[in-house]
């Protein structure tokens, strides 16, 4: 079974100050990391992909992965209240023709003025 | 632009009735289709994939069904439905880059409470 970890929260940050997003991943194959964030009775909606260990910067957030630990984290700078939302970390896996994705159980965030 | 519509948005049945659940995407052609379904406090499961008219994989067996008739129509339906069918349903559109990237995209969902 290919599982995806996230810490359940929920994170309670203040405005303005950096929000910190862990997940791991048991399948080694995995090429495609995706954040998504799922605002209260709404669908998830997309923030960020990445596909290389390292960094990627959109805006506030940046991207982190380290293949080697499996390891993908997601920054938010100069948080809002608006950021208040569940994030959801999804997986590719490996050895399949399609876009299966493994999604973690999602991180609540709370962004307090 | 590529636009996914799903409905009905909310939807109350009793146990025991039909479901048919609708999603069609708009602004591109021979995507990659997803059923989920988000049980309250609970992670997403896919249910069915589809990469073309006519061919679905089913990841989870259940009492629910999908089907493609059109390019761009994905449907769920069953025709009994159990209370453990309640959930937020998605459907998800996929989209491919540099060759080997999928990226998922999401519509509104139909939230369905079975009574």
């Amino acid at each position: 079974q290919k599982e995806v970890e996230q810490n359940s929260g929920p994170l309670s940050v203040p405005e303005g100050a950096i929000a910190s997003l862990n997940c791991t991943y048991s399948d080694r194959g995995s090429q495609s990391f995706f954040w998504y964030r799922q605002y209260s009775g709404k669908s998830p909606e997309l923030i960020m992909s990445i596909y290389s260990n390292g960094d990627k910067e959109d805006g506030r957030f940046t991207a982190q992965l380290n293949k080697a630990s499996q390891y993908v984290s997601l920054l938010i700078r100069d948080s809002q209240p608006s950021d208040s939302a569940t994030y959801l970390c999804a997986v590719s896996a490996s050895g399949t023709s399609y876009g299966k994705l493994t999604f973690g159980q999602g991180t609540i965030l709370t962004v307090h003025p | 632009s590529q636009t996914i519509h799903q409905w009905p948005a909310t939807l109350v049945q009793p146990v025991g009735s039909p479901l048919s659940l609708e999603c069609t995407v708009e602004g591109t052609s021979n995507p990659n289709l997803y059923w989920y379904r988000q049980a309250a406090g609970r992670g997403l499961q896919l249910l069915f994939y589809s990469v073309g008219i006519g061919q679905i994989s089913s990841e989870v067996p259940q009492n629910l069904s999908a089907s493609r008739p059109q390019d761009r129509q994905f449907i769920l339906s069953s025709k009994k439905l159990l209370l453990s069918d309640s959930g937020f349903y998605l459907c998800a559109w996929s989209v491919w880059s540099s060759g080997w990237q999928e990226t998922q995209y999401f519509g509104p969902g139909t939230r369905l409470l079975v009574l």
